[in-house]
């Protein structure tokens, strides 16, 4: 069964703290994104990347940062939290960089609050 | 660039009634079109997607969707819903052949399923 998993599904942090939030898939995908889900915007594109140590910033990179040093792990950074960046955090990966036909294949989440 | 329009957020229905989920789109070139189902506390996962070929598709849960090329449509349907269908549901396109493979997905539609 192909997997995504996310570290943490339940988050809280403090303004200012440095938060890391890490996402692994088994499915040997090149692709990687990390969203934001707010109720009533849909899924935001924060951050993608098409190959290791490769991203692209997707359309709300302000205040994040993100990370990949191995295909299967994609890790996602808060330089310093705040309060409007709390969130549902979502992972997903997909497969080829030519196949738009592909899906994509989604973590459960991480529920950050920022206090 | 392509857009995608979920016409209602919030989809109410009595279990046993059938649902359709509207979708619509607008994209300058050809595209392959994806609906996906977000469980309460949930990732997403796929439904269905049109690629090419027959314009009614059959997903999982008994789901299916017609592809309208001149309606820039693609609804989504079940002529009979259960409990345990609650969950949001997201229209996401990409664009074809060989087109970028970042999804654009819509604000998602909340379906209610009543007893």
């Amino acid at each position: 069964d192909v997997k995504v998993t996310q570290s943490s599904r339940y988050l809280v942090k403090r303004t200012g703290e440095k938060v890391f939030l890490e996402c692994v898939q088994d499915m040997d995908h090149e692709n990687m994104f990390w969203y934001r889900q707010d109720p009533g915007l849909g899924l935001r594109l924060i951050y993608f990347s098409y190959d290791v140590k490769m991203k692209e910033k997707g359309d709300i990179p302000e205040g994040y940062s993100v990370s990949r040093e191995k295909k299967e792990r994609f890790s996602l950074i808060l330089e310093s939290a705040s309060t409007n960046q709390t969130s549902m955090y979502l992972c997903a990966s997909s497969f080829g960089t030519s196949g738009s036909y592909n899906e994509q294949f989604f973590g459960p989440g991480t529920r950050l609050t920022v206090l | 660039a392509q857009s995608v329009t979920q016409l209602d957020s919030q989809v109410p229905v009595f279990e046993e009634a059938p649902v359709e989920l509207r979708c619509n789109y607008s994209s300058s070139v050809s595209v392959y079109l994806f609906w996906y189902v977000q469980y309460p506390n949930q990732g997403l996962q796929l439904l269905l997607k049109y690629l090419s070929g027959s314009t009614l598709v059959k997903g999982i849960n008994g789901f299916e969707a017609e592809f309208n090329k001149s309606q820039t449509s693609f609804h989504l349907r079940k002529p009979s819903v259960h409990i345990s269908d609650t969950a949001e549901y997201f229209c996401a396109v990409t664009e074809s052949p060989g087109g970028s493979y970042i999804p654009t997905f819509g604000r998602g539609t909340s379906l209610i399923v009543h007893p």
